[in-house]
C-alpha cells in the first residue's frame, strides 16, 4: 500500500530564511499531493496541491515541486516568517479514490 | 460561513463510558472522515463516510462507531471498548472521489 513520509521530524530555521520540506510516498500510481500546515491545537489547513502532470506549482511564497521518477515532493517557503512555525504534513494519493496517505509531519520552527 | 465545525473543543471521559464528538459541514460534501492524531504521529483514519447512509471503517475503527443520517453530520462515538481513546480527533469533509480535505478545528478528547 501507499506510504508517505518525511524525512526530517524538524527544522529550525532564521526568520527570513527560505524552507525546505521533503516528503517521500511509495505507491507510483499516486497522482495527487498535498501539503497541509497544522498549527498547535488546530485542524490542519490546505496549503497547496498539485496532481501527477505537473512538476512545480507556485501560490504565495510557497512551491511544491514533484519528481515521480523518485518519488519525491517538497515545500518550498519563501522568507520564512514566525508565523509560519507549525507542522507540515504531505498527504498523497490516486486521484478517484476516496482515501489519501498522510505523513506524519515536520515541525518548522522559525527563530526570529 | 462555511466551513466544518466540531465540538466540543476539549472532552473529558471517565473509564468505562461512551462518548459522542460531533461534526458538522455546511460545504454541501458528500464525503465525510473521521481521523485520530497521537503526539508525533501522523493521521489515522477511523471511518469515512462517501454518502448519506453509508459508511466504511479505516485503519483503527476497532472501539469506534459512526452514524450518517444526515449528509451534514457525521458524529463520532468513542466506546468503552476502546483501549487508548486519549487523543485529538479529527473531522474532515471532500468532494465526491478524494479531493482536497477540509478539516475541522479538532476535539481533545482525555480520558480520566
Amino acid at each position: 500500500g501507499e506510504s508517505v513520509g518525511l524525512h526530517l521530524p524538524t527544522l529550525s530555521v532564521q526568520e527570513g530564511d527560505n524552507s525546505i520540506i521533503n516528503c517521500a510516498y511509495s505507491n507510483s500510481a499516486s497522482d495527487y499531493f498535498i501539503w497541509y500546515k497544522q498549527e498547535s491545537g488546530k485542524g490542519p489547513q490546505f496549503i497547496i496541491d498539485i496532481r501527477s502532470n505537473m512538476d512545480k506549482r507556485q501560490g504565495q511564497r510557497v512551491t511544491v515541486l514533484l519528481n515521480k521518477t523518485v518519488k519525491h515532493l517538497s515545500l518550498q517557503i519563501a522568507a520564512t516568517q514566525p508565523g509560519d512555525s507549525a507542522v507540515y504534513f504531505c498527504a498523497g494519493g490516486a486521484g478517484g479514490s476516496y482515501i489519501p496517505t498522510f505523513g506524519r509531519g515536520t515541525s518548522l520552527i522559525v527563530h526570529p | 460561513d462555511g466551513g466544518i465545525t466540531q465540538s466540543p473543543k476539549y472532552l473529558f471521559r471517565k473509564e468505562g463510558q461512551n462518548v459522542t464528538l460531533s461534526c458538522e459541514q455546511n460545504l454541501n460534501h458528500d464525503a465525510m472522515y473521521w481521523y485520530r492524531q497521537d503526539p508525533g504521529q501522523g493521521l489515522r483514519l477511523i471511518y469515512y463516510s462517501h454518502i448519506v447512509n453509508d459508511f466504511q471503517k479505516g485503519d483503527i475503527a476497532e472501539g469506534y462507531s459512526v452514524s450518517r443520517e444526515k449528509k451534514e453530520s457525521f458524529p463520532l462515538t468513542v466506546t468503552s471498548a476502546q483501549k487508548n481513546p486519549t487523543a485529538f480527533y479529527l473531522c474532515a469533509s471532500s468532494p465526491p472521489k478524494w479531493d482536497t480535505q477540509y478539516f475541522g478545528p479538532g476535539t481533545r478528547l482525555t480520558v480520566l
